[in-house]
């Protein structure tokens, strides 16, 4: 079946503009998440949805990040005003259920690269 | 607080020789532990898994690990690097605690394999 699905792969916008990037978890998933990936950086956590809401959003640098999810499948990450900061690849990954136990594990998308220039 | 730690961002071997890529890790329950792989310009793909089972834990490609509660340690080894093998290998453990969401990613260990 179908894997995790991130668009676009890549992503060039001028400092100041807003983005959206989308993730398409795979069929059934509920819980989803969001990491960031900067150049010679480990992941940073943004965000977590179970389902459609966002226990935890601890993760998100800044008020000029938001993220929504719909029908508990398609998350879309926003990042309004975008700063040369926010360069990185931003990726998105699905469980089955929340990661309690390693029963699990999680499936990533290959990422959306973001480039403000 | 659950955290981990992989001692070095940057191994390289020998195409044929033994790989270590070390982690530790510190964590208040009985952690699951797993290892992730990232190639070139694509997501992360799970290794293995550990989940208080067997303590030696065999994935994907060769290589195992092995949780070693008394050094806190869950090293990923494998007997012989191949080229393919060049990656980038984050460790990560699950927090029980509800912080991001669950998982704690090491800072990652770029593996480079020469020929």
């Amino acid at each position: 079946g179908a894997g995790v699905s991130q668009s676009p792969s890549n992503k060039v916008t001028e400092k100041g503009k807003d983005v959206e990037l989308r993730c398409d978890p795979i069929s059934g998933h509920t819980a989803l998440y969001w990491y960031r990936q900067s150049l010679g950086q480990g992941l940073e956590f943004l965000i977590y949805f179970q389902g459609n809401s966002a226990p935890d959003k601890s993760g998100l640098p800044s008020d000029r990040f938001s993220a929504e999810r719909t029908g508990g499948s398609v998350s879309t990450l926003t990042i309004q005003r975008t700063q040369q900061e926010d360069s990185a690849v931003y990726l998105c990954a699905s469980s089955l259920e929340r990661v309690i136990g390693g029963n699990s594990p999680l499936h990533f998308g290959n990422g959306t690269r973001l480039t403000v220039t | 607080a659950q955290s981990v730690t992989q001692l070095d961002s940057h191994v390289s071997v020998s195409e044929g020789t033994p790989v270590l890529l070390r982690c530790n890790y510190s964590s208040s329950y009985s952690p699951s532990l797993f290892w992730y792989v990232q190639h070139p310009n694509k997501g992360l793909q799970l290794l293995l898994k550990y989940t208080s089972a067997a303590t030696l834990v065999k994935g994907i490609n060769g290589f195992e690990a092995e949780f070693k509660k008394s050094e806190t340690s869950f090293h990923l080894t494998k007997p012989s690097a191949h080229m393919s093998d060049a990656a980038e290998y984050f460790c990560v453990v699950s927090d029980y605690g509800g912080s991001q969401g669950n998982l704690i990613f090491g800072k990652g260990t770029k593996l480079s394999v020469k020929p």
